[in-house]
């Protein structure tokens, strides 16, 4: 099955610096990938997505590439905000219905 | 508009006992998915229902188990709990979502029910 894998597992910036996030998957059939933040006691929330006939794909200060060949994915956030500090999950989707997610990493901005 | 709701918000339960949790989904939306969340592991998946079937499930035993409602409500039962079925439990929805050839749907999130098995 659909393996992702997700790093770093914790990350820590200062306020306005760049935060990356990188992931993998395994199966080439993979065709959404979306990212969601996840804050204390509430569920994930839809960041961002890309699709598999799509290398780049950017809103405001988040990004996300996705390099098919290589089968990695990546997550940008420019000028980073306090308010960005929460926990980020990878996905890849490669049925309809099936969404494998990446083990998640925390994000802290400090200010 | 209001969001997935879930019930309970926590529930604590024994080994060897049962127990079931609740999922609302967004109105007008058909799908419900549930993940379950342990600790350092991220979002595993567990099960999703579309228009009352079942049409997929993750690699878990049968032990968990669920149905969807006449009105899309959702519930999902795990039986003969263990420790390690401790975990935030998340439910999502997502507007129908057959189609592989179509773009997957956004699901939303719930807060998720804290199951606790001592």
């Amino acid at each position: 099955g659909e393996n992702v894998e997700q790093h770093p597992s914790t990350l820590s910036v200062q306020e306005g610096d760049s935060a990356v996030i990188k992931c993998t998957y395994s199966d080439s059939a993979s065709n959404y990938f979306p990212w969601y933040k996840q804050e204390l006691g509430k569920g994930p929330q839809l960041i961002i997505d890309i699709r598999s006939n799509v290398g780049e794909k950017k809103d405001q200060r988040i990004a996300v590439t996705l390099n098919k060949t290589a089968k990695h994915f990546s997550l940008h956030i420019t000028e980073t905000q306090p308010e960005d500090s929460a926990v980020y999950f990878c996905a890849a989707r490669r049925r309809v219905g099936d969404m494998r997610f990446g083990a998640g990493t925390r994000l802290t901005v400090k200010p | 508009e209001a969001g997935v709701t879930q019930s309970p918000t926590h529930l604590i339960k024994t080994r060897g006992q049962q127990a079931t949790l609740r999922c609302s989904p967004i109105s007008g939306h058909t799908s419900v998915y549930w993940y379950q969340q342990a600790l350092g592991l991220g979002l595993q998946f567990l099960l999703w229902y579309d228009e009352g079937e079942e049409r997929n499930r993750g690699n878990f035993p049968p032990r968990f188990s669920g149905r969807q409602f006449p009105n899309y409500s959702s519930e999902l039962n795990v039986n003969a709990l263990e420790l390690e079925d401790s975990a935030l439990y998340l439910c999502a929805s997502s507007e129908r979502n057959l189609l592989a050839a179509l773009p997957d749907n956004e699901q939303f999130f719930g807060p998720g029910t804290r199951l606790t098995v001592l």
